[in-house]
């Protein structure tokens, strides 16, 4: 079975821009997670979402936003970038309690 | 403040030898998962374990949950290159899973 596959790999935009990072979860899953794994901090909780719905929310401003789509595909949208979003963007899916399946992320570079 | 301390951060050994990982926590957990993760890839899960005091076998690793279910460890006998990475332990907190800032191994042949 595919895994859990997001796209782009990498993505360089501007401070103040917007980005936009996408997710598709292994099939047959409905929730999705997003984190954020910037250098030396480990991995951070950005959102979760299941059936169609944000179930929970970490500790991030509200620009970073997303929604999952009736395919159970999610996107990830962070608006007004700044150089400290620079870091690596990670999306699973899985059970919370038998463990995550991780795409292999997107880089993102703010510059 | 993490909620899940690891420790050491950073680990230099030469193949064969032995290491322990721990991760340390003031919070009780329903369950501890490890996982290892490769540069330019996402952490991929190792093992669950779930009960006080249990302990599971993964070839050359060794997990073991505390008995309260605060702390776990993983150990690795005879470590080899292939071993090298990015080592995360991560607890259920809530709806939701808390990882710890993991250990960098670096198995030097």
């Amino acid at each position: 079975e595919a895994g859990v596959t997001q796209s782009p790999t990498h993505l360089i935009k501007t401070r103040g821009q917007q980005a936009t990072l996408r997710c598709s979860p292994i099939s047959g899953h409905t929730s999705v997670y997003w984190y954020q794994q910037a250098l030396g901090l480990g991995l951070q909780f950005l959102l979760w979402y299941d059936e169609g719905e944000e179930r929970n929310r970490g500790n991030f401003p509200p620009r970073f936003s997303g929604r999952q789509f009736p395919n159970y595909s999610s996107e990830l949208n962070v608006n007004a970038l700044e150089l400290e979003d620079s870091a690596l963007y990670l999306c699973a899916s899985s059970g919370v309690f038998y463990g995550y399946t991780f795409g292999s992320g997107t880089r993102l570079t703010v510059v | 403040t993490q909620l899940l301390e690891q420790s050491p951060q950073f680990l230099s050994i030469q193949e064969g030898e032995n290491l322990t990982v721990y991760c340390n926590s003031s919070s009780v957990f329903s369950s501890l998962q490890w996982y290892r993760q490769e540069p330019g890839e996402g952490p991929v899960l190792l093992v669950t374990v779930v009960t006080g005091g249990e302990v599971k076998k993964l070839k050359r690793l060794t997990f073991q949950f505390g008995d309260a279910r605060k702390d776990s460890s993983l150990h690795i006998t005879a470590a080899q290159p292939g071993d090298t990475g990015l080592y995360l332990c991560a607890g259920v907190y809530g709806n939701k899973l808390v990882f710890g800032a993991g250990t960098i191994l670096r198995v030097k042949s």
